[in-house]
Formats: C-alpha cells, structure tokens, sequence
C-alpha cells in the first residue's frame, strides 16, 4: 500500500493563477479532507469528504474548491491563488467515523508570489 | 466553536530525561477523541497516541503516556526516556462536531532534544 500520496511535493504559483493539488489513497477510505498548516496555526480543515460525490465545508474553505468523483481521489482547486494561500497543504484519509485514525500524506509545500 | 489550546510554543528536554506537554481543550460534547500527532523535520504527521473520552484509562504507547483529566479539559503528553529522535512539533487534537473525521488542532509545541 502507498497510504495517501500526495502531487506535487513544492509549487510555486504566480497570483492569480490556478492549479489543482491530488491526492490520493489506496486503502478504501471513505473520508478523506484537507488541511492547510501555516506557521503558528497548527492545521485548519478546508474541505472534507465523506464518500464519493459528498463534500462539504471545513473551517477555512474560502478560495478552494473541491469534488470527489471516485473513493481513491481527492483532489483541491485554486481557481486564482492569491499571497494569502501560501501555505502547506495536507491530505488525509481515514475510514467512516470519527473515531479512525487519520493517515496523512506527505503534503504539499506551496508558494504564491 | 471547539478549540484546542497548546500553552508551550517550545520547550527543551535533556536527553534520556522526561518532559510533559500542555494541552487544554473546549467541547461541547459528552463523546470525543483526543489525539497527539508528531511532526518532524520531514513534515509527515506521525499519530503518537489516542485517548477515547469515555475511558478513564490513560493511554500510553511504549514511551510515551498522556495524562488525561476530563473534567479539567486536559490532555498532556509525557514523554520519557527522550531520544534524539522525539525532537520534532508535537500537535494536540480533538475530533470536531459531528460523525465525521474532522480534527481540530492546536497550534503545536516544538521540542527540542539535547544530547
């Protein structure tokens, strides 16, 4: 098993362009979310899934988007990166239920000038 | 809102000595998990340990032991023996409102280790 990947491992971004962040896991999980760690924050959840075609919104969902069309894959969409989303992204996965351990991938470091 | 709380930015242990981490939380409901995540220099999230709410046990896991105190809202992190190796942020995290995964983190502690 590779657990939760994660594409690419560093960006740098150009304001007001977009790209998309994949991530995706192998074990079957069905939840699987988003979190943004910034310097002294700790990690805030943007978005979260519970299942294929069910998404909603975590604490700082603003600026991103995202769709979950299979169980493996998760991926999150700036449509126009600002300064303010310079960040390090994490993708975890885990099974239903709040009470599963939460497998985290390697995150991606991103830079918007 | 749920919130998690770190009081220690950083903090340093010798090694082969004990150290404990601060964690407070604020919930409003009566069922929740508290967690400890590592994360080194690598930036992986490691999970450390987990304590489920309704158990009075603390959990430990080889070196490391929490000391959980409900009613206090208390979740510490002893770690003994450090090794060179524990060096690293160390996050405290309780699950969210409702059945899903959601965490929601405090804003972590660095450890450091000297030899």
């Amino acid at each position: 098993n590779a657990g939760v990947t994660q594409t690419p491992k560093f960006q740098v971004l150009k304001t007001g362009q977009s790209m998309t962040l994949q991530c995706a896991q192998d074990m079957n999980h069905e939840y699987m979310s988003w979190y943004r760690q910034d310097p002294g924050m700790g990690l805030r959840l943007i978005h979260y899934s519970v299942g294929a075609g069910i998404t909603d919104q975590g604490e700082v969902p603003n600026g991103y988007n995202v769709s979950r069309s299979t169980t493996e894959d998760f991926p999150l969409r700036l449509l126009s990166a600002a300064p303010s989303q310079t960040s390090v992204y994490f993708c975890a996965s885990s099974r239903t239920g709040r009470y599963n351990e939460q497998f985290f991938g390697p995150g991606t470091r991103l830079t918007v000038l | 809102a749920q919130t998690v709380t770190q009081s220690q930015p950083e903090m340093s242990v010798q090694e082969a000595e004990t150290v404990t981490l601060s964690c407070t939380y604020d919930t409003s409901e009566s069922d929740y998990y508290l967690f400890w995540y590592k994360q080194p220099p690598s930036r992986q999230m490691i999970l450390v340990i987990r304590q489920e709410a309704y158990k009075q046990q603390n959990a430990t896991e080889n070196r490391f032991s929490v000391n959980f105190q409900k009613a206090a809202k208390s979740f510490s992190l002893k770690i003994s023996d450090s090794q060179l190796g524990d060096a690293a942020m160390y996050f405290c995290a309780s699950t969210g409102g409702g059945s899903q995964g959601n965490l929601i983190f405090g804003k972590g502690t660095k450890l450091s280790v000297k030899p």
